[in-house]
């Protein structure tokens, strides 16, 4: 499975961006870039996800290298409920062994300081 | 209320018995994952549904079993407990597993075997 690669905490000031790095080098052409954050004791929550192209919703922005071997998600100003564990995750929805599922690393762990 | 429903939310049980966790998806969703979460290994995966029929299997143990009925819904059954399954488990659904979305996880369901 290919895999990626976080910083295991990164800091952060109350409504500052934050742009949180990923590295993918051994990414394929089927992966799409996934990004999910977890509270304590809460269900992973879906963030944003990408395949080539920079992606922007209500919550978040993401940026993907132009070679797709890096990707950067990106909070535009940071509050204290942002902090969270942040995976950076690459979902394959090619037909092939992986049948598209999730493999979570250990993330980022986010720190928001008021 | 992500859409994903997992009851009970706590369950609390002695070593060697039996128990059965219940996930109902998000309304159109397919395909459904089983994930475990303890404290020393993060989330992993455990086991895939796709419309009933199972897809894909992680690292489930051989003491653990699942299914998904007609309905969708999909129940993880542990049995034999030992005090190391006492985790989180999650139950996440995507319509189908070859779409690029994002999974959608619930509150989960805490174990604590005594």
């Amino acid at each position: 499975d290919a895999k990626t690669t976080q910083p295991n905490s990164m800091e952060s000031n109350e409504e500052e961006p934050v742009h949180l790095p990923c590295n993918h080098s051994t990414i394929s052409g089927t992966d799409y870039i996934h990004w999910y954050r977890q509270l304590p004791s809460q269900g992973p929550e879906y963030v944003i996800h990408g395949l080539t192209s920079n992606v922007n919703n209500r919550m978040a922005s993401l940026a993907i290298a132009e070679d797709r071997k890096s990707s950067t998600l990106i909070l535009h100003r940071a509050t204290l409920r942002d902090a969270a564990v942040y995976y950076c995750i690459l979902r394959d929805v090619g037909y092939g062994g992986s049948q598209g599922n999730l493999i979570f690393g250990k993330g980022t762990k986010l720190s928001v300081k008021p | 209320d992500s859409g994903v429903t997992q009851t009970p939310k706590h369950l609390i049980t002695a070593t060697g018995q039996r128990v059965t966790l219940r996930c109902s998806p998000r309304s159109g969703d397919l395909s459904v994952y089983w994930y475990q979460q303890s404290l020393d290994q993060g989330l992993q995966f455990l086991i895939q549904y796709y419309n009933g029929e199972e897809r894909a299997k992680g690292n489930i143990l051989e003491r653990f079993s699942a299914q998904q009925f007609p309905d969708l819904h999909s129940e993880l059954n542990l049995s034999s407990l030992e005090l190391g399954d006492s985790a989180l488990y999650f139950c996440a659904s995507t319509v189908e597993a070859h779409a690029p979305g994002g999974y959608t996880f619930g509150s989960g369901t805490r174990l604590t075997v005594v």
